[in-house]
Order: C-alpha cells, then structure tokens, then sequence
C-alpha cells in the first residue's frame, strides 16, 4: 500500500490553464505538507496544513490554493498557470504538526510542465 | 533558522562504509538532526534522526558531535542503489516544518 500517493505523476499544460494535484495519505497523519522542487533541485516548502487547518503558507502565489476535504487529503489547486511553475511538487505527510521528532513520508512527485 | 553545510558531492566504491558529514554549528539544544536522501526521480525518503546520542537503525547510522554542532551520516556498505542526494536538515525556528539545502549528491562507484 502506498503511503502517500500524488495524482498525476506527470501534467503537461499550456500557460494560462487551471489545473489540480490530488494527495492522499493512509498513514493516519494529522499533518500534510506541499513542496516545490524546481530546476536546480532545490525543495522548498509551499503550504502545510494540520488537521484541514492551514498552518504555513511560505509567501506562495495566490495562484496556488490547497484544499484539504479531510486530514487524510491535500490537493493544490493552480491558477493561471505560468511557465515559471514547471516543476516537480511533492506531497508529504508526518504524525505531528512539525517533523521534529519524527518522520515525514513524501510522495513521488508530479512533475508540471507548463508549455 | 538554524542551518546546515554539507559538501556539494561525495564518492564511494560499492561495500565500502561512506561517512556523510554536516556541520551545523548554530544548531539549537532542542533541535533534532533530521537525515533524508532522494533517489532519482523519486520523493525524499527518511532515513535517520538524532537529538544528542548517536542513534543507528537498518539503513544507517547517526554519529553526532558532543558539542552537536557536526554530525556524520554513516552507510556501513554502500550499494549502487544507496546513489541519492543526502540531506541534512534541522527544523526552522517554529520546529514545524523541513528546510532542504542542497544536500549532498553521494555516487557510488562498482
């Protein structure tokens, strides 16, 4: 069983269209988290949420609006898609509200080209 | 936030021990010392965490610095498969969330 699992792996749209990214956790984690890694490998936090309550958004466009229907999904909803968001954007989960003392378990991935 | 500093790339010979260093010098005494590396083309995958003691599990050890301001990934025998970007991480001053630098990129040579 997959433990956290990002749909689709691979999306290639044209600039100006509005697209999603589902995840989904069986972990039972409380926590879920949206990264960003572009070009130069770089992973930078996007957005975190525990228990379907926003707790960082690190200066990420208005563009971009997670959902979080129930603690076990955070999907990424992205507006007005612009060449600059080709990327590759992982979903995460961990048990509490911060990977201090724990694990956290990431996604595959989607990788977004925006054409 | 505290922040770490590891070399850009390392190489290693398949089965022989690799030591993975990170210096972390402005590391706070409640901050955990958090390892992850990244496979091609997949997520970050956790592989170890320590707070003072040196700490082992069944992919890696952990040896941390007495003053903790370096510590030392340890692979006991590498594999062509162990080839990644190895990451050590500290939590940001909130402790609620994982800063990635730029790791360091381990080959592992047959």
């Amino acid at each position: 069983d997959t433990a956290v699992s990002q749909t689709p792996k691979y999306l290639v749209t044209q600039m100006g269209n509005d697209k999603s990214i589902k995840c989904e956790q069986n972990l039972g984690h409380d926590t879920m988290y949206w990264y960003k890694q572009d070009s130069k490998k770089f992973l930078k936090i996007m957005f975190s949420y525990n228990n379907k309550e926003l707790i960082i958004n690190e200066t990420v466009p208005n563009r971009f609006s997670p959902k979080s229907p129930d603690k076990a999904h955070l999907n990424l909803h992205i507006n007005s898609l612009e060449l600059g968001d080709s990327a590759v954007y992982f979903c995460a989960s961990s048990q509490v509200p911060g990977p201090m003392n724990t694990e956290a378990f990431f996604g595959q991935g989607t990788r977004l080209t925006v054409v | 936030d505290a922040k770490t500093t590891q070399p850009n790339s390392m190489e290693s010979n398949e089965e022989e021990p690799v030591h993975l260093p990170c210096n972390h010098s402005t590391i706070s005494g409640t901050d955990y010392i958090h390892w992850y590396r990244q496979l091609p083309s997949q997520g970050p995958e956790y592989v170890i965490h320590g707070l003072t003691s040196n700490v082992n599990n069944r992919m890696a050890s952990l040896a941390i610095a007495e003053d903790r301001k370096s510590s030392t990934l340890i692979l006991h025998r590498a594999t062509l498969r162990d080839a990644a970007v190895y990451y050590c991480i500290l939590p940001n001053n909130a402790g609620n969330m994982l800063t990635f630098g730029g790791g360091t990129r381990l080959m592992v040579k047959p």
